[in-house]
């Protein structure tokens, strides 16, 4: 069983688009987080939610929102979409919030906006 | 604000050679820190952490050691592999009221030649 999954694994759209992109844990965890991986690789944190919570939100184009309807989903919809946009989105999740604890990534998703 | 510094890649090495993969850290407190790997096509795995000064986090035959002196937490294998190539991303954890939230170095891409 996969612990941390993400749909679509690949999303190519156009600009001005509005498209989601869907993460589910089974581990349990209580904190879920999105990440974008630049193509330099570089990753940057975007959002996390405790408990269907927001907790962390970094400075990101409010074209992004988050949305978590339970403790073992957290999506994210992104309107408008723009050329920088294009990067690969990880969704995490972690047992709990407020410590060292390992981060458990799913495998990506690929957004490419053309 | 936090942040951490690796070493600029891409590293190329042959198999059975010494790997050093250099990170440094700034951050206010005591951080965590950790290696987290991500092997192609794949979303990062926790390679192994440290949370306080002078500990040694190990495992797969990797090792990284916590100096708070140098602020640093670097990378050694003795004898890497062709199954080592991968991107390596150090991290850190500053908690207080970061809620989870990891800063990630910008990734080293590691490739191990036969």
């Amino acid at each position: 069983d996969t612990a941390v999954s993400q749909t679509p694994k690949y999303l190519v759209t156009q600009m001005g688009n509005d498209k989601s992109i869907k993460c589910e844990q089974n581990l349990g965890h209580d904190t879920m987080y999105w990440y974008k991986q630049d193509s330099k690789k570089f990753l940057k944190i975007m959002f996390s939610y405790n408990n269907k919570e927001l907790i962390i939100n970094e400075t990101v184009p409010n074209r992004f929102s988050p949305k978590s309807p339970d403790k073992a989903h957290l999506n994210l919809h992104i309107n408008s979409l723009e050329l920088g946009d294009s990067a690969v989105y990880f969704c995490a999740s972690s047992p709990q919030v407020g410590g060292p604890y390992e981060q458990y990534f799913g495998p990506g998703t690929r957004l490419t906006v053309t | 604000g936090d942040s951490v510094t690796q070493m600029e890649g891409p590293v190329t090495l042959s198999e059975e050679a010494f790997l050093t993969i250099n990170c440094t850290y700034t951050a206010t407190g005591y951080p965590s820190l950790f290696w987290y790997v991500q092997y192609p096509g794949e979303g990062l795995q926790l390679l192994l952490k440290a949370t306080k000064a002078d500990d040694k986090g190990s495992n797969k035959g990797f090792e990284a050691t916590y100096r708070k002196e140098t602020t640093s937490f670097h990378l050694e294998k003795g004898s890497v592999q062709v199954s080592d190539s991968a991107v390596y991303f150090c991290a850190l954890y500053a908690g207080g009221t970061s809620y989870g939230k990891l800063t990630f170095g910008q990734g080293t891409i590691l490739t191990v030649h036969p």
